[in-house]
């Protein structure tokens, strides 16, 4: 059973700091992962995703890379904004099987101006 | 372009009480459709998934059941609800097997 685990669980860095955010899944046959963030009370909003034949992706300040034989991925932000102060969630779609996406718990960042 | 809906927002409901929750998706046909539930200090659980009209499939025995009468909608269902059931609720569609698209959620609060 594919397991996604999220680490930090909160983290909290002054403005304008470089952060990464880590990933980890049990499971190393998977068909892609991907990254979300969560505001407050707000659905889910993609922000990045890796194929798992890709290594890397990236989207203005964020990077997100993908080790699929070690099962680990982080995102790195560069230059933190308080609007970046989010939930960062990270989910694992699953090979083999129907297209079904693995949630971690989640890192919950502030950004402290 | 492809848009998700979800209502209500809030929804406030006593225990032993029906429950319905729907999603709708534009701009796609026959689209995976999925509901999720986040509850408090947990990661997002999934509770059930349809690939087609009247096709439903379910991850976790529940108190919850689910519909889908027309191609891009997605019901959520209960004919008694309980303390337990509280939680934010999000529907998702996949584009493929690539991009995920979730709806803005329901807070369920049962008391």
């Amino acid at each position: 059973k594919q397991e996604v685990t999220q680490i930090p669980a909160a983290l909290s860095v002054p403005e304008g700091e470089n952060l990464v955010l880590n990933c980890s899944f049990t499971d190393s046959a998977i068909y892609n992962l991907q990254w979300f963030r969560q505001d407050p009370g707000k659905g889910l909003t993609s922000l990045l995703l890796i194929q798992s034949s890709q290594r890397e992706q990236t989207s203005g300040r964020l990077n997100a890379s993908l080790d699929k034989s070690s099962g680990r991925s982080t995102l790195y932000i560069a230059a933190s904004q308080p609007g970046d102060s989010a939930t960062y969630l990270c989910a694992v779609t699953t090979q083999g099987g129907s297209e079904k996406l693995v949630f971690g718990k989640g890192t919950k960042l502030t950004v402290n101006p | 372009s492809q848009t998700i809906h979800q209502w209500p927002a809030t929804l406030v409901q006593p225990v032993g009480s029906p429950l319905s929750l729907e999603c709708t998706v534009e701009g796609t046909s026959n689209p995976n459709l999925y509901w999720y539930r986040q509850a408090a200090g947990r990661g997002l659980q999934l509770l059930f998934y349809s690939v087609g009209i009247g096709q439903i499939s379910s991850e976790v025995p529940q108190n919850l059941s689910a519909s889908r009468p027309q191609d891009r909608q997605f019901i959520l269902s209960s004919k008694k609800l309980l303390l337990s059931d509280s939680g934010f609720y999000l529907c998702a569609w996949f584009q493929g097997p690539l991009w995920a698209f979730f709806g803005q959620g329901t807070r369920l609060t049962v008391v």
